[in-house]
This record gives structure tokens, sequence and C-alpha cells, in this order.
């Protein structure tokens, strides 16, 4: 089946710094990823979808300038944490959708991010 | 809008069958899925349904009937493992995943 890894896959860092966390498709190419936030005990919530090459589309709330997306790559999507805060930690989950495998209901997931900010 | 409703958790026996009903109302349908994802993972594919019936697969079966709204997933032999949670999401017209808040199930010995 399709793999998707994220690194790294734990991350403490200081409050006010960046955290860039990535997401690749490793054996098949991803025309759109996904980026989800879960907190301790809730569902996944939805912060962005980026298709490659075009700017993300972010879900209502989701801080554009705070949370930067480049899929530059039909393998590659990055998620950056600018100025991190204490409550931007989560546990952050990416997955991708390959249209080309000719798969588009499936999404793969990867094993997801946790972030923690002191 | 959009909602997918599932029970907020649920126990069961070891060794027992359970069934973890979702009911949903979205923007168009291209299919229902159900995830499980154990405590700190990420969620794992169970199964996908996109026609009105029962998918079978090992000890996990799921249900739906899209006239309805509804689908259910089935767990039979129930081991100490299937403890997580269950997430229930539709694709709707947009090719866009609604997902449900999940089932926490708690298996007892």
């Amino acid at each position: 089946g399709a793999v998707v890894s994220q690194h790294p896959s734990w991350v403490i860092c200081k409050s006010g710094t960046s955290v860039k966390i990535e997401c690749r498709s490793l054996d098949f190419q991803a025309t759109t990823m996904f980026w989800y936030r879960q907190f301790p005990k809730q569902s996944l919530m939805l912060m962005a979808t980026s298709n490659e090459g075009s700017k993300a589309t972010y879900e209502q709330g989701v801080e554009k300038d705070k949370f930067l997306i480049n899929h530059a790559s039909l393998t590659l999507s990055t998620l950056t944490v600018t100025s991190a805060h204490p409550e931007d930690s989560s546990f952050y989950i990416c997955s991708a959708r390959s249209i080309l495998a000719g798969e588009v209901y499936e999404q793969y997931f990867g094993p997801g991010t946790r972030l923690t900010v002191t | 809008g959009q909602n997918i409703d599932q029970p907020t958790e649920m126990t069961a026996t070891e060794g027992a069958i359970v069934q973890i009903n979702c009911t949903y109302q979205t923007s168009g349908f291209n299919g229902l899925f159900w995830y499980q994802q154990h405590a700190g993972e990420a969620p794992t594919f169970l199964s996908y349904n996109v026609l009105d019936g029962l998918e079978e697969k090992g000890r996990f079966s799921s249900f739906l009937s899209r006239s309805k709204g509804y689908s259910y997933l089935l767990l039979k032999e129930l081991q100490m493992k299937d403890s997580a949670s269950y997430l229930c999401a539709v694709m709707d017209s947009n090719y866009q995943l609604i997902w449900g808040a999940g089932t926490k199930l708690i298996i007892k010995p």
C-alpha cells in the first residue's frame, strides 16, 4: 500500500520559535495533501488542503500566516508553525491523496508529529 | 451544514461483538470510510463503502444505507488490541473528507 512519512515524529520547541514538519509520499505522487491537527481526546481537525504547485486552501479559523504550507513537489509538503505558542502544542497529521493512481477515494495518513511548545 | 454523528464511547467484552453506528448529512456523497486510531497514533484505514450493503473484511464488517444516511462498523471476536477510537468519515461532493468525532471503544477482559 501507499506510504506517507512525516518528520520529525516529535519535537519540543521554545515559545516564539518556528518549527517545520515534513510530509512525504514515498511510493506515489500526491496531487493533494491535507494537514490535520488533533488535540487530546478530540477528532481530527482539517487545517488546510494543498495541491502541488498552488497555494494551500485554509479552513476557517486557521491563520495562514502562522501555519505556512508549501507543496512544491508531488512527493513533499511542509507545514511551518511560525512563532509557536504553547497553545499550538498538538498532534499534527498529514495525509496524501493521489488521483493519478486512480485511487481517488482514499487518503493515506502519515504517522503524525507531536509538537510541544514550552 | 454537514454533520457526522457517532457515539462518543462504547464498552464491550473481549470475545464479544460490538456495532458502532454512524449517521451523516453531507453535501454530496462519494463514499464512507471507517478508520481506527490508537492513542497517540495516526488513523489507519479499515473500510470503504460507496454502495449500499455489507462489506466484510475478516473480523471487521461495514454496512451502508445511503437512503438512510447510515453506516455501522461491526467488530467480531473482540480482542484487547481493538481498544481504540473508531472514526467515521464521509467524502463529500468535493472529495473532501468530513470527519465524525470518533467513538472510543473500551474492551474489558
